[in-house]
């Protein structure tokens, strides 16, 4: 079964320029997150989407980053402007359904650095 | 959300026993335990969830007392390839929110 895809591996921009992440979740889940993982800490939950409808945005910096998820499959993270404080890992998950106690499959991630 | 605490690092051997304990004091009816693994550049992996007494599967144990204030994963004569961070996550009806983690490290 293949797992969760993300792109590009590592990413390496300057503050202020604009990035996207692409995210291809293991096939028929239904719920898609994308978690930020900075050095050293856990990852945080910036969105959830369930299908191609948003279930949890609280924790995402809504005035630079927005996400989608077209026709429900696969989704994109941008990040516009780019601040230093955003360099992290950026993680996207799946899970079947999205209902309580259920394991999630996470990508590999791709590393931001913002110079 | 119930809050986790659980030791920043630990070192081991290979071939040992590790015992990782993870408190959450405040934990709900409805909360089930769940531990994470993190390997460098690579994204958490699920490891294994309980919600009281023990559960055991081909990768760990995990131990949940009766009170259910702290749980303990346990991981049978431990390798090099086990290096990681392990992450003890209390969920109920919410998304999972991870914290630092136990960073593992085994040596020959």
């Amino acid at each position: 079964e293949a797992g969760v895809a993300q792109s590009p591996r590592y990413k390496i921009i300057e503050k202020r320029q604009s990035v996207a992440f692409w995210c291809n979740p293991i096939s028929g889940h239904a719920t898609l997150y994308w978690y930020q993982q900075i050095l050293g800490q856990g990852p945080k939950l910036l969105i959830q989407f369930q299908n191609n409808g948003v279930v949890d945005d609280s924790q995402l910096p809504k005035d630079r980053f927005s996400a989608e998820r077209l026709k429900g499959v696969d989704s994109t993270l941008k990040i516009q402007p780019a601040k230093l404080e955003d360099s992290a890992v950026y993680l996207c998950a799946s899970s079947l359904k999205g209902t309580a106690y259920e394991k999630l499959f996470f990508g590999s991630g791709t590393q931001l650095s913002v110079l | 959300l119930a809050k986790t605490t659980q030791p920043i690092s630990m070192d081991s051997y290979e071939g040992q026993e590790v015992n990782i304990t993870c408190s959450h004091n405040n934990i709900a009816t409805n909360d089930y335990i769940t531990w994470y693994q993190q390997f460098p550049s690579q994204g958490p992996r699920f490891i294994i969830q309980g919600y009281k007494t023990k559960v055991t599967n081909e990768v760990a144990s995990l131990f949940i007392p009766a009170d259910r204030k702290s749980s303990t994963l346990s991981l049978p004569r431990v390798s090099l390839s086990d290096t990681a961070v392990y992450y003890c996550l209390v969920e109920g009806y919410s998304t999972l929110t991870f914290g630092k983690g136990t960073m593992l490290l085994v040596s020959p």
